[in-house]
């Protein structure tokens, strides 16, 4: 089993609507999680933690559930901008950033 | 305040040929990292430091050099490129090693080995 998995899409979706993915983990011991997006041949940005009570930023809710091993962004009221790549960061032994493992990315459509 | 700033963008080698990629940040973190980025697959690491004059391998470290005489700059070395060196290669600085200190990435450096 990889690391980190995530659907890698695309998920096609119209503007206004409300669209989740899932990352899955395979170390129980992880401790940190960060969802990432990578718009178009660009670098990769943070875009939100994601804390163990969850967190949300705007339309953007970010949550953690340890017994499954998954990590979950859902974006509610779509935007076009919106359209990325989403990449899931998981450090899987609270090390340092030397420990991170990236997932390969969900991408991601918002449709006019 | 640039942020991580890379350079070249684009770039391209001859097998054999060996090369530079530059990386500065002007945030003060003591964390710099290279990561190299292929089609299906997650970013690697390929070398990272914790600070000046301290520098370790990632995952990926073969073929690969780095140096970090100050805090500001940590340059990326290829020392005889081959195509499978052939990817998009990203610079990424963070305050403190981790572990909930987040990756602030440079634009990219776009490789190709011919």
């Amino acid at each position: 089993r990889k690391e980190v998995e995530q659907d890698p899409g695309p998920f096609n979706v119209p503007e206004g609507a409300t669209v989740a993915f899932n990352c899955t983990y395979s170390n129980s011991a992880s401790q940190s999680f960060f969802w990432y997006r990578q718009d178009c041949r660009k670098e990769p940005k943070l875009l939100m933690s994601v804390y163990s009570s969850g967190n949300e930023d705007g339309r953007f809710t970010a949550q953690l559930n340890r017994a499954s091993q998954y990590i979950s962004l859902l974006i509610r009221d779509s935007k076009l901008s919106d359209s990325a790549t989403y990449l899931c960061v998981v450090n899987p032994m609270n090390f340092g950033n030397e420990k991170l493992t990236f997932g390969t990315g969900t991408r991601l459509t918002i449709i006019p | 305040n640039a942020g991580v700033t890379q350079t070249p963008k684009f770039q391209v080698l001859k097998t054999g040929q060996s090369m530079t990629l530059q990386c500065a940040q002007d945030m003060n973190h003591e964390y710099m990292s290279w990561y190299r980025q292929d089609p299906g697959m997650g970013l690697r690491l390929i070398h990272y430091s914790v600070g000046a004059g301290i520098t370790d391998q990632g995952e990926v470290p073969n073929g690969y050099n780095v140096s970090r005489s100050t805090t500001e700059d940590f340059p990326l070395r290829l020392l005889s490129a081959a195509p499978s060196q052939t990817s998009v290669y990203f610079c990424a600085s963070s305050r403190k090693r981790g572990p909930y200190s987040p990756l602030h990435f440079g634009n990219g450096t776009r490789l190709t080995v011919t």
